[in-house]
C-alpha cells in the first residue's frame, strides 16, 4: 500500500509568482484535503476534493485553487504569491469525503521571497 | 463558528512524569475530536479520536475523553518517555457545518531523561 506523497519537498518563489503543488493519494482513497501550516501554527484547512469536485473550503481567497484528477491525485495552485503564503502545505487523503480517518503526506515547504 | 484552543507550550517534563495537555473546543454541531502528533522531521499522524460525548480515545498509553459539558478533550499520559517528544495538535471535524477540519495551534512537548 502506497502512502500519501507530495512534490516538491521544498520550493522557493518570489512575490507575485504562481506555484503548483502536487499530491498523490493513498491507494484506495478518493478524497484529498489540503492544509496550510504556518511556522509554529496548526494546519489550516484550505479545501477538499472528492471525485474531482471541490467539497468544502476554508477561509482562503480564490487565488488558492485546486484540481483533482481521475486517478484521485490532486494539485494545489496559488496565484499572485504573497510573503504570508510561506508555509508548509500538507495534503491528506481519505475515503468518501471522510475527515475522521485521513492520512497526511510529508508536506511541501514553500518560501516566498 | 468552530474552533479549538490548546494550552500553550512548550512543555518540558522529566521521563515518567504525568502529562496533561488541555484542549477546549467551540462547535455549532456535533463534532468529532482528535489528537494528532507530529514527531520531529515526520508528518502528522492521528494519535486518537472520539466521535461522541463521553467517548474515550486511547492509543500508545495516551487517553482523552470527549466532555461535552465542559467542551474539552484533554490529552493525558501517565508516564511519558523521551520518545514522546513531539508537537501535539488537538482538532475537530464538524460535518454539520460543512466538511471542514479545525486544528489547534499545537503544543510542543520535550521529555528529558
Amino acid at each position: 500500500e502506497t502512502g500519501v506523497t507530495q512534490s516538491p519537498t521544498h520550493l522557493i518563489k518570489t512575490r507575485g509568482q504562481q506555484v503548483t503543488l502536487r499530491c498523490s493519494s493513498q491507494s484506495g482513497h478518493n478524497t484529498v484535503s489540503w492544509y496550510q501550516q504556518a511556522l509554529g501554527q496548526g494546519p489550516q484547512f484550505i479545501f477538499q476534493y472528492y471525485r474531482e469536485e471541490e467539497n468544502g473550503r476554508g477561509n482562503f481567497p480564490p487565488r488558492f485553487s485546486g484540481l483533482q484528477f481521475p486517478n484521485y491525485s490532486s494539485e494545489l495552485n496559488v496565484n499572485a504569491l504573497e510573503l504570508d503564503d510561506s508555509a508548509l502545505y500538507l495534503c491528506a487523503s481519505s475515503f468518501d469525503r471522510g475527515l475522521e480517518t485521513q492520512y497526511f503526506g510529508p508536506g511541501t515547504r514553500l518560501l516566498v521571497l | 463558528g468552530n474552533s479549538v484552543t490548546q494550552m500553550e507550550g512548550p512543555v518540558t517534563l522529566s521521563e515518567e512524569a504525568f502529562l496533561t495537555i488541555n484542549c477546549t473546543y467551540t462547535a455549532t454541531g456535533y463534532p468529532s475530536l482528535f489528537w494528532y502528533v507530529q514527531y520531529p522531521g515526520e508528518g502528522l499522524q492521528l494519535l486518537l479520536k472520539a466521535t461522541k460525548a463521553d467517548d474515550k480515545g486511547s492509543n500508545k498509553g495516551f487517553e482523552a475523553t470527549y466532555r461535552k459539558e465542559t467542551t474539552s478533550f484533554h490529552l493525558e499520559k501517565g508516564s511519558v518517555q523521551v520518545s514522546d517528544s513531539a508537537v501535539y495538535f488537538c482538532a475537530l471535524s464538524d460535518r454539520g457545518t460543512g466538511n471542514q477540519f479545525y486544528f489547534g495551534t499545537g503544543t510542543s512537548l520535550t521529555v528529558i531523561p
